[in-house]
């Protein structure tokens, strides 16, 4: 069975751009979250979906928004980014909306200049 | 979620069972203790998870005290590729939010 997938795996944009990231979940995982990873914050929750409805959100701002759509496939997207954006974003799935573990992707590693 | 302290770095020589410890104190009852690793630059690998008895799978053993203050997942037999941040997290069954503290770094030494 195929794991997380993400896409792209890297990305370079500027400040003021916006971005939207993408994540496929493992067949048949209902579930997606997304962390952001920063060498001072070290991994931190963004939020979660569950039946294309948001269920669970972290402490960012609401330039990070979210969706997920009826194959479960989720995508996030950062507006008028800022070079703290910069980060590895990671996304996780899940099977069931309280299924214990997650299964994490490689990552997109993005990059704001 | 409750909180975590782990060491921040360990080293241990390649073939001998590596032992990373995690207190984690103020656990509550409905809570899991989960491991994951994250090898440079990659996504967290999901290792092993328990909530009272000692757990083992094919990665590594799981041992909780008994008052599950605390706990120490084992690398039977370490290999190079075991080197990596090693996460211990507090969980709620149901909360699907993981909170990731700084992690041990276990470094595995010919």
């Amino acid at each position: 069975k195929a794991g997380v997938t993400q896409t792209p795996r890297y990305l370079i944009k500027t400040r003021g751009q916006q971005v939207t990231l993408s994540c496929s979940p493992i067949s048949g995982h209902r579930s997606v979250s997304w962390y952001q990873q920063t060498p001072g914050q070290g991994l931190q929750f963004l939020f979660e979906y569950f039946s294309e409805t948001q269920r669970n959100k972290g402490n960012f701002p609401g330039r990070f928004s979210g969706r997920q759509f009826s194959n479960s496939r989720s995508e996030m997207n950062v507006s008028t980014l800022e070079l703290g954006d910069s980060a590895l974003y990671l996304c996780a799935s899940s099977l069931l909306k309280s299924q214990e573990t997650q299964y994490f992707g490689p990552g997109t590693r993005l990059l704001v200049l | 979620d409750a909180k975590t302290t782990q060491p921040t770095s360990m080293d241990c020589a390649e073939g001998r069972a590596a032992n990373l410890p995690c207190n984690h104190s103020t656990i509550s009852g409905n809570e899991y203790v989960y491991w994951y690793r994250q090898i440079h630059s990659q996504g967290p690998q999901y290792i092993i998870h328990g909530l009272k008895n000692n757990e083992t799978n094919e990665m590594a053993s799981l041992i909780i005290t008994e008052d599950r203050k605390s706990s120490t997942l084992i690398l039977p037999h370490a290999t190079l590729r075991d080197t990596a941040v090693y996460y211990c997290i507090v969980r709620d069954f149901g909360n699907e939010k993981l909170t990731f503290g700084t992690g041990t770094r276990l470094t595995i030494i010919p």
